[in-house]
């Protein structure tokens, strides 16, 4: 089975400057979420989806984040502008609905750094 | 607010000895615990979880424990091994109609000597 795929890995880019990260969720799983994890800190919720509504962005920051799921499989989180604190890597996971825990899959994570 | 917070931020064990994590949460309304294992330049993977009326779960090697009383929760590791270095996370989930919201610690680095 597929884990869950993001893109790119890696980015720099300088402040005030736009990015956007990809994820394709394990087929199936109707959640998928977006964490922003800071060095040294634990992943913060930004965003979570059921199949393609919002169910809870209230941490993303809306004056920059954006982040849609159109047809309720892979999602697309956009940055801009960016600031030099959004520096971090942001993972995307996914998990099923009726799941029994809540076990979260997630993928290896994208990479930012703002210059 | 919600909080999962960490006692410790490193651990250094001794290979083949037992390690304890430990960790608080103040949600007492969630419905489960769960412990996440999360490797170098990947993302954080399951380990273990336990329900919020269960004290005790055992895994392959793992055993997590969950004290209501005082809000604590633990992750012990036996006979630790140097693929076991990695930063551990707990987390708890509460559920929400159709899936789970999860909430993260700030984690604990563990360090395996050889």
């Amino acid at each position: 089975e597929a884990g869950v795929a993001q893109s790119p890995r890696y980015k720099i880019i300088e402040k005030r400057q736009s990015v956007a990260f990809w994820c394709n969720p394990i087929s199936g799983h109707a959640t998928l979420y977006w964490y922003q994890q800071i060095l040294g800190q634990g992943p913060k919720l930004l965003i979570q989806f059921q199949n393609n509504g919002v169910v809870d962005d209230s941490q993303l920051p809306k004056d920059r984040f954006s982040a849609e799921r159109l047809k309720g499989v892979d999602s697309t989180l956009k940055i801009q502008p960016a600031k030099l604190e959004d520096s971090a890597v942001y993972l995307c996971a996914s998990n099923l609905a009726g799941g029994l825990s809540g076990e979260l899959f997630f993928g290896e994570g994208s990479r930012l750094t703002v210059l | 607010g919600e909080n999962v917070g960490l006692h410790l931020p490193t651990l250094s064990v001794q290979e083949g000895d037992n390690s304890i994590i430990n960790c608080a949460y103040s949600n007492s309304a969630s419905d489960y615990f769960i412990w996440y294992k999360q490797e170098s330049g990947k993302g954080p993977q399951f380990i273990i979880d336990i329900r919020s009326n269960m004290d005790k779960r055992q895994g392959q090697r793992v055993t997590v424990l969950l004290n209501k009383t005082v809000k604590h929760l633990s992750l012990q590791i036996a006979a630790t091994q140097p693929g076991d270095s990695a930063v551990y996370f707990c987390a708890e989930a509460s559920r929400y109609t159709g899936g789970f919201k999860t909430i993260f610690g700030a984690g604990t680095r563990l360090f395996v000597k050889a």
